[in-house]
């Protein structure tokens, strides 16, 4: 079975910096998301991408977090300065349709690890 | 804010019981899907019910989605230790998909 491809698999970085998480979505999807799940928490929304755009987003998406699709392939999450809180293990996810029904596929995601 | 509520949050049993996870909404989902999770992965779809009081079986796991749309169980029967993991019903709103709260069970031979 195809799968979404996430990297890395871990990311340790200090509060303020930059990261980027990578997915490599399964290629004939055209639905993209972005989930976390903090420890023994549940896994929350953070954004949905369709047609080069931002779908939805929840309010744990401010102004810290970007997505890109940068090159037809690559569904990227940025978090520009990243704080203590946003330590959690990112899930990317695609579909072919979208919610509504459709299986969403999951990556096996990142565990950010902010110090 | 659209609220799945599990229960139990966690379940430990010997193989062989029976057992049921509960998925509690006071908002209808126009569909419910149900995941398992295992450590240091991503959640793995296990069923997606649609219409109201449809009952979907697989294998040894029964799905039941509530007639209003509210809710949804998961039944096993003769849990097995493969079953150990996080079960996590989703319910669809448009764009995403809103996760319950986690069921973990943990079934010892």
């Amino acid at each position: 079975e195809p799968e979404v491809t996430q990297t890395p698999s871990h990311q340790v970085t200090q509060m303020g910096q930059e990261v980027i998480l990578r997915c490599v979505p399964i290629s004939n999807h055209l639905y993209f998301y972005w989930y976390r799940q903090i420890l023994g928490q549940k896994v929350e929304f953070l954004v949905s991408f369709y047609n080069n755009e931002i779908s939805e987003k929840s309010e744990i998406f401010d102004d810290q977090f970007s997505v890109e699709r940068p090159d037809g392939s690559n569904f990227t999450l940025k978090i520009r300065s990243t704080k203590l809180e946003d330590s959690a293990m990112y899930f990317c996810a695609s579909s072919v349709f979208g919610t509504g029904g459709e299986k969403l596929f999951f990556g096996s995601g990142t565990q950010l690890s902010v110090l | 804010t659209q609220l799945l509520e599990q229960s139990p949050q966690f379940l430990s049993i010997q193989e062989g019981e029976n057992l049921t996870v509960y998925c509690n909404s006071s908002s209808v989902f126009s569909s419910l899907q149900w995941y398992r999770q295992e450590p240091g992965e991503g959640p793995v779809l296990l069923v997606t019910v649609v219409t109201g009081g449809e009952v979907k079986k697989l294998k040894r796991l029964t799905f039941q989605f509530g007639d209003a749309r509210k809710d949804s169980s998961l039944h096993i029967t003769a849990a097995q230790p493969g079953d150990t993991g996080l079960y996590l019903c989703a319910g669809d709103d448009t764009d995403k998909l809103i996760f319950g709260t986690g069921t973990r069970l943990q079934v010892f031979p």
